[in-house]
């Protein structure tokens, strides 16, 4: 099963808030990643899991996110000090054993 | 600079005729494309992808194409149907490391009935 889930689905916050979103796959995958997408724009990577351990960050992913797996199942991504140029669709995918990545519902983002 | 580019923001089909969607890459060391359909306000769905020692990959309705020497690549669907109305994706695998996707900005087709 490839299934993703995405809590919360949506979130509205104000300028200078921390928040934090959570990604559950269904089942196990080694290989979880973080993708952003702003209007009119595909997703960007912005990090990257094998098991617990962060392999890989873009240089999108400020010093104000941070990203854990700390079990390697479940993984959250927190904002600290959200800025109005953080919001955008937060997208989570795990990596099958092909190629394929299999995408979550996001989480909207929405910074006031 | 932009990787993979899909040039036309939007395409609109009759239902019954061929959609016709195109992906342009820069990268060489790009080795596995995919694309991806999306509704407003889910995630990307995982429709079709092609391995670049391949020029066709066919499922049902969708057939992508590559033309590796071109860096091109296209998704076929015939029939289109107005259920296929969505923003389609363009996506490619550098097949090393974290195997991190590159998009496109996306087309959004649209089916008319």
């Amino acid at each position: 099963d490839t299934g993703v889930s995405q809590n919360p689905r949506h979130k509205i916050t104000k300028r200078g808030q921390n928040v934090t979103f959570r990604c559950d796959p269904i089942s196990e995958h080694n290989r979880l990643y973080w993708y952003r997408q702003t209007l009119g724009q595909g997703p960007e990577f912005l990090t990257y899991f094998q098991n617990e351990a962060q392999l890989e960050k873009s240089r999108l992913l400020s010093d104000r996110f941070s990203a854990e797996r700390p079990k390697g199942s479940f993984s959250t991504l927190e904002i600290q000090r959200t800025e109005q140029g953080d919001s955008a669709m937060y997208l989570c995918a795990i990596r099958a054993n092909s190629y394929e990545q299999y995408f979550g519902p996001g989480t909207r983002l929405t910074v006031t | 600079d932009q990787q993979v580019k899909q040039n036309s923001p939007s395409l609109s089909v009759q239902e019954g005729r061929i959609s016709i969607l195109n992906c342009d890459y820069t990268n060489s060391m790009f080795d596995y494309f995919l694309w991806y359909k999306k509704y407003p306000a889910e995630g990307p769905t995982f429709l079709i992808s092609i391995s670049s020692i391949k020029d066709k990959n066919e499922d049902g309705r969708f057939t992508v194409f590559l033309n590796k020497s071109a860096k091109h690549l296209s998704l076929h669907i015939v029939p289109s149907q107005p259920g296929d109305s969505a923003v389609y994706f363009c996506a490619a695998d550098s097949g090393a490391g974290s195997y991190q996707l590159t998009f496109g900005k996306g087309t959004k087709l649209s089916v008319i009935p």
